[in-house]
């Protein structure tokens, strides 16, 4: 079974960009969650889907946005990107909220 | 606010000592705690998990945990370290029937051969 899948692995762009980061969860998993992980702040929660529906976001400002689609696939779009906005963004998905995370290799992003 | 926080940032062990790692939280209501391990150059994975039931939970490769309610704890343990246990180890925790993880910031354990 092909584990949780990320595109793109490594992205460079520029303050004032946006971006779009897609993830395709386990078969059969309906849960998509997604994390920023950054040296000084560690792991944080962004947001949660089921079911195309988001059901928990984080501290993040509006600029991080995402969705899910009925094969439970996932995008999170950053707008207007600032140079804090670098880290590696994980998707995580489980066949139910609460269950077993699965994690992805997740996408490196680098604002200049 | 719902937090978890890991009190070592850094823990050198030699091989065969014994680990204790601290993670508390802080939630209202129910809770689910989990300890996930990142392995150098791998993803994240679950290591163990507590929802309800016995507080002393057995994961994998020897890892335990205990959840103690009243001291909002749920320390990792394990009797004796082994070189391939280095890694980053976090304590994370959510409500209810939720996905809405929070992390601890981590702890990197290295173990000295």
């Amino acid at each position: 079974k092909a584990g949780v899948t990320q595109t793109p692995r490594y992205l460079i762009k520029t303050r004032g960009q946006q971006v779009t980061l897609s993830c395709s969860p386990i078969s059969g998993h309906r849960s998509v969650s997604w994390y920023q992980q950054t040296p000084g702040q560690g792991l944080q929660f962004l947001f949660e889907y089921f079911s195309e529906t988001q059901r928990n976001k984080g501290n993040f400002p509006g600029r991080f946005s995402g969705r899910q689609f009925s094969n439970s696939r996932s995008e999170m779009n950053v707008s207007t990107l600032e140079l804090g906005d670098s880290a590696l963004y994980l998707c995580a998905s489980s066949l139910m909220p609460r269950e077993k995370l699965f994690f992805g290799s997740g996408t490196q992003l680098s604002v200049l | 606010a719902q937090s978890v926080s890991q009190h070592n940032h850094h823990v050198i062990l030699s091989e065969a000592a014994s680990l204790e790692l601290g993670c508390n939280y802080s939630y209202g209501g129910t809770v689910n705690l989990f300890w996930y391990v990142q392995y150098p150059g791998q993803h994240l994975q679950l290591l163990l998990k507590y929802f309800s039931g016995d507080p002393l939970v057995k994961g994998i490769k020897g890892f335990e945990a205990e959840f103690i309610k009243s001291k909002f704890s749920f320390n990792l343990r394990k009797p004796s370290v082994q070189w391939s246990d280095t890694a980053e180890y976090f304590c994370a925790a959510n409500s209810g029937n939720n996905n809405d993880m929070r992390f601890g910031a981590g702890t990197r354990l290295t173990v000295k051969p």
